[in-house]
Formats: structure tokens, C-alpha cells, sequence
């Protein structure tokens, strides 16, 4: 099966600092990739998508980059915010509709 | 996105017992998918369930332990029978709209058993 996993399991960062939270994977054939957020209690809310095609896709103040070469994906977080702590996943599928899960990283704002 | 619900927030259950966890989604979905968050750890799908099909299962999950229904676009739920401390986790509904993959998940339900 697929192997999602994170460089990093905790980040710490200042309020209103960026945030940059990374993920490789190890499934060449791997074509869509999710960001998802948890927070406590919670199930995972939907952040931000990218499929293989493209290499960055920006929202409201997140950026997903995307690197095939070396299977990489990033989460970068804009002027952060203390409610963005929170668990940060990112899942990849390979078209079938099954996602897969990283380990998952805990970000905590420094107010 | 969907409003998606599930039955009950929480339990706890003895060993031995079976537990039917129930999910309800606002608008008619084809797709719907179990996962289990074990307590600290990331998701792991248990199955996929269409409407008018027999359960899809993951390698590890089996229908005797997790037997799952599907009897319309909007409702599933998923049993966890003959339940031991090891079945304690987060058990999640999702449901994926549209054809691109996206899939929303619904609040979880938190399982203990003693």
C-alpha cells in the first residue's frame, strides 16, 4: 500500500508568523493529494486539494506546493493564526477513491 | 461541502458487545467511506460503501467484525461487533461529492470499551 508520512510531528510557530507544514509520500502513482485539519474533538475538516498535474494551488492564505520528483507536498500557512492550531493531515490517492492518511502534524500557535 | 452527522458522538461499551455507529449525510452521495483514528494516530480506512453493493474492505478489516449497510444515498452505518479494548478509537463517516476525490468527513464517533 501507500506510505503518507510527515517530516515533522510537532511545529511550533508565532502568531502571525507563516507556517510550513511538510509531507512526502512514497506512491509514484499517487495523482491527487489532501490537506486536512483536526482539531480536537472534530473530525477532519477539508483544507485544500492539488492534483498531479500542477506543483502549487493557493487558497485563503494556505499554498499547496507540490513536488513529483521527489514525492514531496507542503502546507504553507499564511500570517498564522491561534486558530489554526490544530493536527494537519495530508492523504494521497491514486484514483480510486481510497485516500490515504499521513501520521499527521500538530501545529501550536504562540500567541 | 455536506452537513454530515453521526450516531451516537460517543459510547462507552463492554467487551463482547456490538456497537452500531450510524451516519447521515444532507444531500444523496454515491460514496461513502469508514475510517478508524486509534487514539493519538492518523485514519485508516475500513471500507468503502456504495449504494446497492456489498462493502468494499480494506486489508486488516473484515465484514464479520465491521459488517457496514448502505441502504439509501444518504445513510450508512457501521458495526463493531464482539468488541474488545483494542476496538477503542475514533470511528469516521465521510463522504465524497462530486467526482474529484474530495471527501468531507463527519464529527466521529468516540468508542471506549471496557
Amino acid at each position: 500500500g501507500e506510505s503518507v508520512g510527515l517530516h515533522l510531528p510537532t511545529l511550533s510557530v508565532q502568531e502571525g508568523d507563516n507556517s510550513i507544514i511538510n509531507c512526502a509520500y512514497s506512491n509514484s502513482a499517487s495523482d491527487y493529494f489532501i490537506w486536512y485539519k483536526q482539531e480536537s474533538g472534530k473530525g477532519p475538516q477539508f483544507i485544500i486539494d492539488i492534483r498531479s498535474n500542477m506543483d502549487k494551488r493557493q487558497g485563503q492564505r494556505v499554498t499547496v506546493l507540490l513536488n513529483k520528483t521527489v514525492k514531496h507536498l507542503s502546507l504553507q500557512i499564511a500570517a498564522t493564526q491561534p486558530g489554526d492550531s490544530a493536527v494537519y493531515f495530508c492523504a494521497e490517492s491514486s484514483g480510486a477513491n481510497n485516500l490515504f492518511f499521513g501520521t499527521g502534524t500538530r501545529l501550536t500557535v504562540i500567541p | 461541502s455536506a452537513v454530515i452527522s453521526q450516531k451516537p458522538s460517543r459510547d462507552i461499551c463492554q467487551r463482547g458487545t456490538s456497537l452500531t455507529i450510524q451516519c447521515q449525510v444532507d444531500s444523496q452521495v454515491t460514496m461513502m467511506f469508514w475510517y478508524r483514528q486509534q487514539p493519538g494516530q492518523s485514519l485508516t480506512l475500513i471500507a468503502t460503501a456504495n449504494q446497492g453493493s456489498e462493502a468494499t474492505y480494506e486489508s486488516g478489516f473484515v465484514i464479520d467484525k465491521f459488517p457496514i449497510s448502505r441502504p439509501n444515498l444518504t445513510f450508512s452505518t457501521l458495526t463493531v461487533s464482539n468488541m474488545s479494548p483494542e476496538d477503542s478509537s475514533i470511528y469516521l463517516c465521510s463522504v465524497e461529492l462530486g467526482t474529484g476525490g474530495e471527501q468531507y468527513f463527519g464529527p466521529g464517533t468516540r468508542l471506549t470499551v471496557t
